[in-house]
């Protein structure tokens, strides 16, 4: 099965509400990342998240290894936050990612 | 400042032709280096990473090889094409060592295979 399950795969808010975005694993890992697809498709990394909680202006990201899931919480959000976000679990060995399907996000104003 | 180039942004290629990609990094030296390719509408998956000039790491085998050159270079490649290389190919570098770290993405490159 896959390792890394995103939810919910798709996403509609009004501009101003909060997004509370999913990721659950189901191995053993070094670290999480979040990353930012833009309409492009290149990505920006938002996080780079061993454990805890880590903050960036309306971004705050928190994972919990025990529990084998990570979140992305987007505060206040805006139409530019519009776009697909993706985690991706760091294995114990070797610089390898394993990515999640990814949330597709839109912010209508 | 690091700045990571590639190149082209898209090409159009027949199935069985050869293909090239490029990736070059500025301003960071001995940095990781990563291949990470996406179909339309698929999930992204890493292909290759190196850690240092001349080693590369194969992670998902698509019937395509990498190689690094140089220190600042990493090359995507295959002789032959098949349809389903069709997609988005991501180059990225990050800090090095072991472990991947913050990673820094190009802009992508494009292939359609007809």
């Amino acid at each position: 099965g896959q390792q890394v399950q995103q939810s919910p795969a798709s996403l509609v808010l009004q501009e101003g509400e909060n997004a509370e975005l999913q990721c659950n694993f189901s191995t053993s890992l070094n670290s999480m990342q979040w990353f930012y697809q833009r309409p492009g498709g290149s990505l920006v990394s938002l996080f780079y998240n061993p454990s805890g909680t880590k903050h960036s202006g309306r971004l705050t990201s928190t994972t919990v290894i025990k529990e084998r899931r990570s979140s992305l919480h987007i505060s206040s959000s805006q139409t530019t936050d519009s776009g697909t976000y993706l985690c991706a679990l760091e294995h114990n060995a070797g610089a390898k990612l394993t990515f999640g399907g990814g949330t597709r996000l839109t912010v209508r104003p | 400042a690091q700045t990571i180039h590639q190149w082209p942004v898209a090409e159009i290629k027949a199935v069985g032709s050869p293909l090239s990609l490029g990736c070059t990094i500025k301003g960071k030296s001995s940095p990781n280096l990563y291949w990470y390719w996406q179909a339309t509408g698929g999930t992204l998956q890493q292909l290759f990473y190196s850690i240092t000039v001349g080693q590369v790491e194969s992670v998902v085998q698509l019937n395509l090889s990498a190689s690094r050159p140089k220190d600042d270079q990493f090359i995507l490649s295959t002789e032959k094409l098949l349809l389903s290389h069709s997609g988005f190919y991501l180059c990225a570098w990050s800090s090095g060592g072991t472990n991947t770290g913050q990673l820094y993405f190009g802009e992508g490159s494009k292939l359609t295979v007809l």
